[in-house]
């Protein structure tokens, strides 16, 4: 199926450095979303995108969070500066339709 | 309180056997989507069920909905030691948005 790709899988940060996630998502794909997953938990949503906007947040993504796809390239989310609690998986997920969702690996983020 | 929650948090089956998730959830929904993740992996999705259909079936795979009582339930026959993982629904809001994931089953397969 679809594949989303996700680069790094692993990054280890200090607290306050800023880190950016890249996400390759499928290319026809138009919707574009980050979620969270601390370890035992929930996934839980962060933001989606679309058309070059952030169309929904949560509350879970912060003043320090920002996300874009420059032209047409990887999907970011960019952390700065970064703080313990941002430890967690992140996984970034790409939609044609807004309906179904393809996930990528995850990229697991450590701050220390 | 969770959108949407399952309502085991494990479930262990031999090889062969049948199992079923169940999920609640407490929001309109346009779609209910089960998701299965395996160690150290992403989510994949399984069955996409829509607020107007009652039951979906993808191989192996089963989902009911029933949007009276908010519930959906997935069931897995002729299970496979490759079946196990943690089994998520996924409620989805309307125009594209995000998914409200549960906590998920864990359900183990065992030879």
């Amino acid at each position: 199926g679809p594949k989303v790709l996700q680069i790094p899988s692993h990054q280890i940060i200090d607290m306050g450095q800023m880190v950016t996630l890249n996400c390759d998502p499928v290319s026809n794909h138009l919707y574009f979303y980050w979620y969270k997953q601390i370890l035992g938990q929930q996934m839980e949503f962060l933001v989606n995108f679309y058309n070059g906007k952030v169309m929904e947040k949560s509350k879970l993504f912060k003043d320090q969070f920002s996300v874009e796809r420059p032209d047409g390239s990887y999907f970011t989310l960019k952390i700065q500066p970064t703080a313990l609690e941002d430890s967690a998986v992140y996984f970034c997920a790409s939609s044609p339709t807004g309906d179904e969702q393809y996930f990528g690996p995850g990229t697991r983020l450590t701050v220390l | 309180s969770q959108l949407a929650e399952e309502n085991s948090w494990a479930l262990s089956v031999h090889e062969g056997e049948s199992v079923t998730v169940n999920c609640s959830y407490k929001t309109s929904i346009t779609a209910l989507q089960w998701y299965r993740q395996k160690s150290g992996k992403g989510p994949a999705q399984l069955i996409l069920i829509r607020s107007n259909e009652r039951e979906k079936r993808n191989g192996r795979l089963r989902a009911t909905l029933d949007t009276s009582s908010q519930s959906s339930s997935l069931s897995i026959t002729a299970t496979r030691c490759e079946d196990t993982a943690v089994y998520f629904c996924a409620t989805l809001l309307q125009g594209g948005r995000a998914l409200i994931f549960g906590t998920g089953t864990t359900v183990s397969v065992s030879p």
